[in-house]
């Protein structure tokens, strides 16, 4: 049970580079989520999924694509790269009917550190 | 819509000192409250969580959190730091209807000295 998953662990970009960032997790849960991380913001959410096939915009969704095509993927895209991206990218996913008594958490990935350039 | 402060971004204590990590939240509905914590070059792992019932919650490595719901306040709280708790730490808010994602604060470096 790997849990979540990210993929690559660190990426350097030129600006207007394209890439996609990989997340994998192998618990069955429904909801996924994207988050970046930046020094003194904490993280903020760029986009999330409630299931296959749907996503829904976070609080920083700009320059960002995603895609569930899958229960397991998740993933995150940028089309034209900016110096602004540079930053940690969170992946995490979360059940939404937990057996027993709810625990709404959220389980995190590694993490992958983007550098634009 | 709800939001989550986090009223010190650093907090430097030595070692084997209590400690206490402030987190305030706003919201107009009712919430569960989280804390996370991340370890340096690491994703998040929960700590502990207020769901329902006490109003005292223990969690993972001797951590303790309080809901005040008067105050609207879920602090941090554990009596005897070590080296190893010096990490980032993170409250989070949920809305407890519909199936919003959390909402976090900007999260407190804390830094134990030996």
């Amino acid at each position: 049970n790997a849990g979540v998953t990210q993929t690559p662990k660190f990426r350097v970009l030129k600006t207007g580079q394209s890439m996609t960032l990989l997340c994998a997790q192998d618990m069955n849960h429904e909801y996924m989520y994207w988050y970046r991380q930046d020094p003194g913001m904490g993280l903020r959410l760029i986009h999330y999924s409630v299931g296959e096939g749907t996503t829904a915009k976070g609080e920083v969704p700009d320059g960002y694509n995603v895609s569930r095509l899958k229960k397991q993927n998740f993933l995150l895209g940028l089309e034209s790269a900016a110096p602004s991206q540079t930053s940690v990218y969170f992946c995490a996913s979360s059940s939404t009917f937990p057996r027993g008594a709810p625990s709404y958490e959220q389980y995190f990935g590694p993490g992958t550190r983007l550098t634009v350039t | 819509a709800q939001s989550v402060t986090q009223l010190d971004s650093q907090v430097p204590v030595f070692e084997e000192a209590p400690v206490e990590l402030r987190c305030n939240y706003s919201s107009s509905v009712s919430v569960y409250l989280f804390w996370y914590v991340q370890y340096p070059n690491q994703g998040l792992q929960l700590l502990l969580k207020y769901l329902s019932g006490s109003t005292l919650v223990k969690g993972i490595n001797g951590f303790e959190a309080e809901f005040n719901k008067s105050q609207t306040s879920f602090h941090l709280r554990k009596p005897s730091v070590h080296i190893s708790d010096t990490a980032e730490y993170f409250c989070a808010a949920k809305r407890q209807s519909g199936n919003t994602p959390l909402v976090f604060g900007k999260g407190t470096r804390l830094s134990v000295i030996a």
